[in-house]
């Protein structure tokens, strides 16, 4: 069974600010990494996701991550942020089966 | 071209009744799969289905159900609903070919369930 921990609930940052939002994950088998960020009454959007290769991750709106194997880490990072990323995020796991495992979220808060 | 489509987009019901969600995948995408997410947390996974095949049930009373049809659309069932049920409920759509890897679900906007 896979199981993934977002360390921070809650991120207030001020805006043009850089913000990480960290993400741990447990699996005894080779999982595929993802981040999601979920608007306001919306469903999930894909920010990024890590199958293999590259350990540095790039993906929509100027958010990178970086897997890390040896602290089973996937990390999320944004050198400046906007109003607008104000969100909840979320980092999902998945191995064989096909299925998703999430973390609890992390809210992001951008204040002006 | 259409993204995956949910309906209704909200839903009150009281409890003891039944509730059907529907799913459209985009097109072209044989798998769906259904999500829970409770207020305040992370979505927990309930069914993943392809080519009309149960391919995965998560942790959920046999109150919940669910199909796919020929055109791969998806209808979750839910009886005897409690108050605990109220929940986002997702569906979510991949490529996904047989015995292959999954490069990415593509999420609807959900149905907002209130169980009163």
């Amino acid at each position: 069974a896979q199981s993934v921990t977002q360390l921070d609930s809650q991120v207030p940052v001020f805006e043009e600010a850089p913000v990480e939002l960290r993400c741990n994950y447990s699996s005894s088998v080779s999982v595929y990494l993802f981040w999601y960020v979920q608007y306001p009454n919306q469903g999930l959007q894909l920010l990024l996701k890590y199958l293999s290769g590259s350990t540095l991750v790039k993906g929509i709106n100027g958010f990178e991550a970086e897997f890390n194997k040896s602290q089973t880490s996937f990390h999320l990072r944004k050198p400046s942020v906007h109003i607008s990323d104000t969100a909840e995020y979320f980092c999902a796991v998945e191995a064989a089966g096909n299925k998703l495992t999430f973390g609890g979220g992390t809210r992001v808060l951008v204040k002006p | 071209d259409a993204g995956v489509t949910q309906s209704p987009t909200h839903l009150i019901k009281t409890r003891g009744q039944h509730v059907t969600l529907r799913c459209s995948p985009i097109s072209g995408h044989k798998s769906v799969s259904w999500y829970q997410q409770v207020l305040g947390q992370g979505p927990q996974f309930i069914f993943q289905y392809y080519e009309k095949e149960e391919r995965g049930r998560g942790n959920f009373p046999d109150r919940f159900s669910a199909r796919q049809f020929p055109n791969y659309s998806s209808e979750l069932n839910v009886n005897a609903l409690l108050l605990g049920d109220s929940a986002l409920y997702l569906c979510a759509s991949s490529l996904v070919e047989e015995g292959q890897l999954n490069y990415g679900y593509t999420f609807g906007s959900g149905t907002r369930l209130t169980v009163v």
